[in-house]
């Protein structure tokens, strides 16, 4: 059973449309990721959940919202897509935050057209 | 804050050879270290955890050397097979932020 899972896989957007990607975790773990992933830049965290409530932001968050409504569930929101965000995003969930090991979803892959 | 360069982006190797793959950072505080192997079309898996105090880690067909006064990982990889054609990044974590972060990945390719 995966531990980690995206919704959707992949999606495709118009510019200024609001996409939404949830993620959803059974390891019962505290934090909570998201990162995109771009060649040549490797994994960039956008934003960040340390449990139920809690968002933080990461390196890169400006253009993305994110919500944390439960321990299992972490979602990211584009209000306002730009191609810029054409990307493929990662959710990963840890136990102990910077410490431990983080577990990946499968990945959604977003088109902002 | 930390800063992660890894190198090379890119690697070719026949099968059987050996394959080198190496990180530097920035912060002197940093204590967990991370290999983490991402398949063509998969996640991120993690590949090996490494604690500052322990300068060699084997694993089955890799090691993991820590050189903490050059502030250096590597991972090498001991002859080669097709099945370790991947994407591996580093990830590097420190006392001073509560992220890790990710070196840009290199993208090994073994050839039969």
């Amino acid at each position: 059973e995966a531990a980690v899972t995206q919704s959707p896989r992949n999606k495709v957007a118009v510019t200024g449309g609001k996409v939404t990607l949830s993620c959803n975790q059974t390891n019962n773990h505290n934090n909570m990721y998201w990162y995109r992933q771009d060649t040549g830049h490797g994994l960039r965290l956008i934003h960040y959940s340390y449990g139920a409530g809690s968002t933080e932001k990461g390196d890169i968050p400006d253009g993305y919202k994110a919500s944390r409504p439960s321990q299992e569930n972490f979602s990211l929101i584009l209000e306002l897509a730009t191609p810029s965000q054409t990307s493929v995003y990662f959710c990963a969930s840890g136990d102990r935050g910077h410490q431990d090991t983080q577990y990946f979803g499968p990945g959604t892959r977003l088109l902002v057209l | 804050g930390e800063q992660v360069e890894q190198r090379p982006p890119h690697l070719s190797v026949r099968e059987g050879d050996s394959a080198v793959i190496t990180c530097t950072y920035t912060d002197p505080n940093s204590y967990y270290f991370f290999w983490y192997k991402q398949e063509p079309g998969a996640s991120l898996q993690l590949l090996m955890k490494v604690f500052s105090s322990t300068e060699i880690n084997e694993g089955q067909g890799f090691t993991v050397l820590l050189n903490k006064k050059d502030k250096r990982l590597s991972l090498n990889l001991t002859a080669a097979h097709p099945g370790d054609s991947a994407a591996y990044f580093c990830a590097v974590s420190s006392s001073n932020t509560n992220k890790v972060v990710f070196g840009t990945g290199t993208r090994l390719q073994v050839l039969p």
